[in-house]
């Protein structure tokens, strides 16, 4: 089954206690990113990659990286999480970064206390 | 400065009636729009979309209009029923291939 998934599905954490979202999807996509959902915000991208090492920023990515050192995974690390990093977070992928539809995982809801 | 609006937070409409669900963008270049639906403890997922070149698109009881001269599009769901209560989300893209969102509508279809 095609899919995109994230763990963990919940994390509590304490602030500045280093912690790694992990992103796989078994598609073959080229496009991975990360998007964080805050109420009345949507949905705001953190972070993208449009291939193997090649990653940038979205329009939050402040705290945050990301590696791509393989097709498949993407993972979302949080080296100094703030309470203001608690929100609910989703990986996203697409085949290309052309006009294409993207495809989420099932969301990791954190919470930075 | 958001580019894509969905100025409504919340919609209610009758089991049987028609949903309309409203978004307007700012940037004329965007050229594929497309609507996500999300139910709560689960990620979006694509819905419908239509690109620049069309004016209507229909997949069953849901069809996209754009109006690129306003920059407006809308979702209708016809008829609504009670399973389409959710969350919906537009999205734009373009040639610089960033996904764009808009802060979703919820939708509550009441039986």
């Amino acid at each position: 089954e095609a899919q995109v998934t994230q763990n963990p599905r919940y994390l509590i954490t304490v602030t500045g206690k280093k912690l790694t979202v992990t992103c796989s999807q078994n598609m073959n996509h080229e496009y991975m990113s990360w998007y964080r959902q805050d109420p009345g915000l949507g949905l705001r991208q953190i972070y993208y990659s449009m291939n193997v090492e090649v990653t940038d920023k979205g329009d939050v990515p402040e705290g945050y990286k990301v590696s791509r050192k393989e097709k498949r995974n993407f993972p979302l690390i949080l080296e100094s999480p703030s309470p203001n990093q608690t929100s609910l977070y989703f990986c996203a992928s697409r085949p290309d970064r052309g006009l294409s539809v993207a495809f989420f995982g099932q969301g990791t809801r954190l919470t930075v206390v | 400065d958001q580019q894509v609006k969905q100025n409504s937070p919340s919609l209610s409409v009758q089991e049987g009636r028609i949903s309309i669900l409203n978004c307007d963008y700012t940037n004329s270049m965007f050229d594929y729009f497309l609507w996500y639906k999300k139910y709560p403890a689960e990620g979006p997922t694509f819905l419908i979309s239509i690109s620049s070149i069309k004016d209507k698109n229909e997949d069953g009881r849901f069809t996209v209009f754009l109006n690129k001269s306003a920059k407006h599009l809308s979702l209708h769901i016809v008829p609504s029923q009670p399973g389409d209560s959710a969350v919906y989300f537009c999205a734009v893209t373009g040639a610089n291939s960033k996904l764009t969102f808009g802060k979703g509508i919820t939708l509550s279809v009441r039986p």
